[in-house]
């Protein structure tokens, strides 16, 4: 199955500094990579996804980029905030209804002020 | 609308036992995932169903876990002869068609080997 892997574990930043996590997936046949935040005793929450169609996509202070090429795929968090503080877990599938979504094992962000 | 339900929130079972988590997903929703996330770990991914069946059930860590989902909708996970390795949060997500779609998570089943 598709193997991802998210680095890195843990990533401290200062508030207003930028954060950038990175994904690499194994199957080249994933076509939506999703990212997820989870808060310290909360269930996880879609952020932003991106489908293998486009190379980049913003919302606000986030981003995420593709380069299906290379297999691999970034979180950049720009100005960051304390609230910001959290776990990230990235996820590759290949889009179709026999596909699971599999994800990478998660980035503790710690954004101190 | 309601969001995905877990039941029970908590759980603690002694060694050996049985047990059964239950995960109510958004109406609607054909797509449905099982998780185990261990103390600030990961999201180990169980099992995927599509409807009724289970075209990816690969991560199910040994015979002694098994997933059924009936109507289309309510899915239940069973762990025969827990072990305390077995003890983590178990997360069951839902999207509207596939994995292509956001997954919504339920809150978790905590549950605790003893």
């Amino acid at each position: 199955g598709e193997n991802v892997e998210q680095h890195p574990s843990t990533l401290s930043v200062q508030e207003g500094d930028s954060a950038v996590i990175k994904c690499t997936y194994s199957d080249s046949a994933s076509n939506y990579f999703p990212w997820y935040k989870q808060e310290l005793g909360k269930r996880p929450q879609l952020i932003i996804d991106i489908r293998s169609n486009v190379g980049e996509k913003k919302d606000q202070r986030i981003a995420v980029t593709l380069n299906k090429t290379a297999k691999h795929f970034s979180l950049h968090i720009t100005e960051t905030q304390p609230e910001d503080s959290a776990v990230y877990f990235c996820a590759a599938s290949k889009g179709n209804s026999g596909y699971a979504l599999n994800f990478g094992k998660g980035t503790s962000l710690l954004v101190t002020p | 609308g309601a969001g995905v339900s877990q039941s029970p929130s908590n759980k603690v079972t002694e060694k050996g036992k049985d047990v059964e988590l239950r995960c109510d997903p958004i109406s609607g929703h054909t797509a449905l995932y099982w998780y185990r996330q261990s103390l600030g770990q990961g999201l180990e991914f169980l099992i995927y169903f599509q409807g009724n069946s289970a075209p990816d059930k690969s991560g199910l860590p040994s015979d002694r876990f098994s997933a059924e989902r009936t109507g289309g909708s309510v899915s239940t996970l069973t762990i025969q002869r827990t072990q305390q390795e077995d003890s983590a949060v178990y997360l069951c997500a839902s999207s509207y068609t596939g994995a292509n779609t956001e997954a919504f998570f339920g809150q978790g089943t905590r549950l605790t080997v003893v």
